[in-house]
């Protein structure tokens, strides 16, 4: 159980266009999803926080209107790169928590993350 | 001051042997989880183990078990009979109770057994 898909798994695309990328559970409902970014040999850096019907969360220093986000049902949220640049280039890896979890009381409580999106912007 | 600490960018393991993977961690908030995660060069994020800080126990899940000391604010990953699949980088993560939603993830140890 427990399981996150992703898709695309990798996209190249040209400058100035946008990308969406899908995050789906597969076997939960997920209020809450999440969206990191990796380059490579590093961490994940969270970029924002999905609420399903509500506005996203997004981190310090994640531009809004660059990386577009909607969380439109308790098994879906996108994440819309928009006028890509190869600076956009990255891993994008989401995640999502089922709903339910609440406190610290178990394995619950992680969140399963998606295999990822490789975006490569000529 | 970093949330999660983890000191160690590479190790290598022999296969079979026993391994420790270190991580520290920062928080005031009286409740929060401690999580390994394992991702391979695939990319995908695995989820290995929990441990709450509550929990008296030391969690244990098959060959993976958590070294939780509570006053040292450590959260070691040992990894005992390793494999050569076992090779990945390693996360450990953090939440805390006042900031629920937020993951906390150290740089990461990237983890070689070798045969």
């Amino acid at each position: 159980g427990a399981v996150v898909s992703q898709h695309p798994s990798r996209v190249i695309c040209k400058s100035g266009t946008s990308v969406k990328i899908e995050c789906r559970s597969l076997d939960f409902q997920a209020t809450t999803m999440f969206w990191y970014r990796q380059f490579p040999k590093q961490s994940l850096m969270l970029m924002a926080t999905s609420n399903e019907g509500s506005k996203a969360t997004y981190e310090q220093g994640v531009e809004k209107d660059k990386f577009l986000i909607n969380h439109a049902s308790l098994t879906l949220s996108t994440l819309t790169v928009t006028s890509a640049h190869p600076e956009d280039s990255s891993f994008y890896i989401c995640s999502a928590r089922p709903t339910g979890g609440t406190g610290f009381t178990g394995a619950l409580e992680t969140q399963y993350f998606g295999p990822g999106t490789r975006l490569l912007v000529l | 001051a970093q949330k999660i600490t983890q000191t160690q960018p590479g190790m290598f393991v022999q296969e079979k042997e026993a391994v420790t993977l270190d991580c520290t961690y920062d928080t005031s908030d009286p409740s929060y989880g401690l999580f390994w995660y394992k991702q391979p060069s695939s990319g995908e994020m695995i989820f290995l183990i929990y441990q709450g800080s509550y929990d008296q126990q030391n969690a244990t899940e098959g060959r993976y078990s958590l070294n939780f000391q509570k006053a040292r604010k450590s959260a070691n990953l040992v990894i005992s009979a390793s494999q050569l699949g076992d090779s990945a980088m390693y996360f450990c993560a953090m939440r805390e109770v006042y900031n629920f939603n937020k993951f906390y993830f150290g740089s990461g140890t990237k983890l070689n057994v070798k045969p």
